[in-house]
């Protein structure tokens, strides 16, 4: 079965300064990719996805991602924090040929400090 | 514009009865999907449908039925309802294939009694 790791359940950063999101897949064949913003009493929301192609996508409200086979990770990052940034973030993993299962990580949620 | 709803957004039960939860598309996707959310766990899957009269068990099935009699709807059914399933849960739709994009509803928030 997929494992979807996200370090951290917990992130606080300054308004300004850099996002980081880790995320890492457990998978000898790379599945496809997705980053997901849930904000609060809502439902998820896609920020990016990676399928084929370049490994570095760029998703909606500023936010990139990079696909890095040799880490298996797909880590999320946003140069600089913006108060509306805080909210809960999923990453997930379709394997390839399962029809469009997702696993999910447990999530991060994320905090702006002022 | 297209859209998956799901109801009620809010619902309060008792041990032991039957609840039904709706969720119901206008993409016209051929995939929908059940989850439930909860603290520490992530998503996770309940059932899904790749098409109509199709059902497959996900992750954590039991307790948990699911119908497919059209494209647009997937009720869950919870057969009799326990403490353990209180929960938030979503409702999802997919076209087709791994790298299609699923796209949420709302959320149900249900607090079993």
């Amino acid at each position: 079965a997929q494992s979807v790791t996200q370090l951290g359940s917990h992130v606080s950063v300054s308004e300004g300064a850099l996002v980081l999101l880790r995320c890492n897949y457990s998978s000898s064949v790379p599945p496809y990719l997705f980053w997901y913003v849930q904000y609060p009493n809502q439902g998820l929301q896609l920020l990016l996805k990676y399928t084929t192609g370049a490994t570095l996508v760029k998703g909606i409200n500023g936010f990139e991602a990079e696909f890095k086979k040799s880490e298996t990770s797909f880590h999320l990052t946003k140069p600089s924090a913006h108060m509306s940034d805080a909210a809960e973030y999923f990453c997930a993993v379709s394997p390839m040929n399962t029809g469009n299962q997702f696993y999910f990580g447990t999530g991060t949620s994320l905090t702006v400090i002022p | 514009d297209a859209e998956i709803t799901q109801s009620p957004r809010h619902k309060i039960t008792e041990t032991g009865r039957q609840v039904t939860l709706a969720c119901h598309q206008t993409w016209n996707h051929n995939n929908m999907f059940w989850y439930r959310q909860d603290l520490g766990h992530g998503l996770r899957l309940i059932h899904y449908s790749y098409g109509v009269q199709d059902t497959n068990k996900g992750e954590v099935s039991d307790g948990y039925s699911v119908s497919r009699s059209n494209t647009e709807d997937l009720p869950l059914t919870l057969e009799s309802a326990a403490s353990s399933q209180t929960s938030v849960y979503f409702c999802a739709s997919s076209s087709s294939g791994s790298t299609d994009t699923q796209y949420f509803g709302p959320g149900t928030r249900l607090t079993v009694l």
